[in-house]
């Protein structure tokens, strides 16, 4: 069984720019969670999807969108880069929507100058 | 309320010794309690995770103690190794949506020497 894949593994923007970042959840689950991993920090959460749909958001604001596809793959968007959205960006996979175990992918590294 | 708080930021075990790592939170709804073992270049993958409805459970040479009444949890390594050497972070939910609700401690980074 696949794990879970993110891709890129690393990428440069500047300020103001957009950026996609991908995930391949692992097989057999359809639920994917985005979280937030600043340099030194424990990751924070930025939302779930469930059935194509966002199923949750923590506190982050609307320049961070995200998508599921019907193979419950994902995609986090985030608008308007600002220097401190420069962190790594995890994906989680869960079997299910109430599922406590996620499994994390290796992460993007975002760096916005 | 909904903060976890996780110390110390910083560990030094030599081989063999025991790691100690504590953890606190406020939100009593929280009833799930994991420890994630990340390594560097690598996502966070769960370790070992206790219920509050037990006081203890022990997973190879990896134990998760709890005390309920004071809201603290701490992992302990016995015989830790330089293979341990990684950063770890605590963690809460609460049921219903796990996924959505999980809070993480800041990590503690162990460095255990040869």
């Amino acid at each position: 069984e696949t794990g879970v894949t993110q891709s890129p593994t690393h990428l440069i923007k500047t300020r103001g720019q957009q950026v996609t970042l991908r995930c391949s959840s692992q097989s057999g689950h359809n639920t994917v969670s985005w979280y937030q991993q600043a340099l030194g920090q424990g990751p924070q959460f930025i939302f779930q999807y469930y059935r194509e749909e966002e199923n949750g958001r923590g506190n982050f604001p609307p320049r961070f969108s995200g998508l599921q596809f019907p193979n419950y793959s994902s995609e986090l968007n985030v608008n308007a880069l600002e220097l401190d959205d420069s962190a790594l960006y995890l994906c989680a996979s869960s079997y299910n929507v109430g599922a406590n175990v996620l499994t994390f992918g290796a992460g993007s590294r975002l760096t916005v100058l | 309320q909904q903060q976890v708080k996780q110390s110390p930021q910083s560990l030094i075990v030599q081989k063999g010794g025991i790691s100690i790592i504590n953890c606190a939170y406020e939100n009593t709804a929280f009833d799930y309690f994991p420890w994630y073992q990340q390594f560097p270049g690598k996502g966070p993958a769960l370790l070992i995770a206790i219920r509050p409805d037990v006081s203890e459970k022990k997973e190879g040479r990896f134990t998760i103690s709890f005390n309920k009444s004071a809201k603290q949890f701490s992992l302990h390594i016995m015989d830790s190794q330089p293979g341990d050497s990684a950063t770890y972070f605590c963690a809460a939910s609460k049921e219903g949506n796990y996924g959505q609700n999980f809070v993480f401690g800041p990590g503690t980074r162990l460095s255990v020497l040869p």
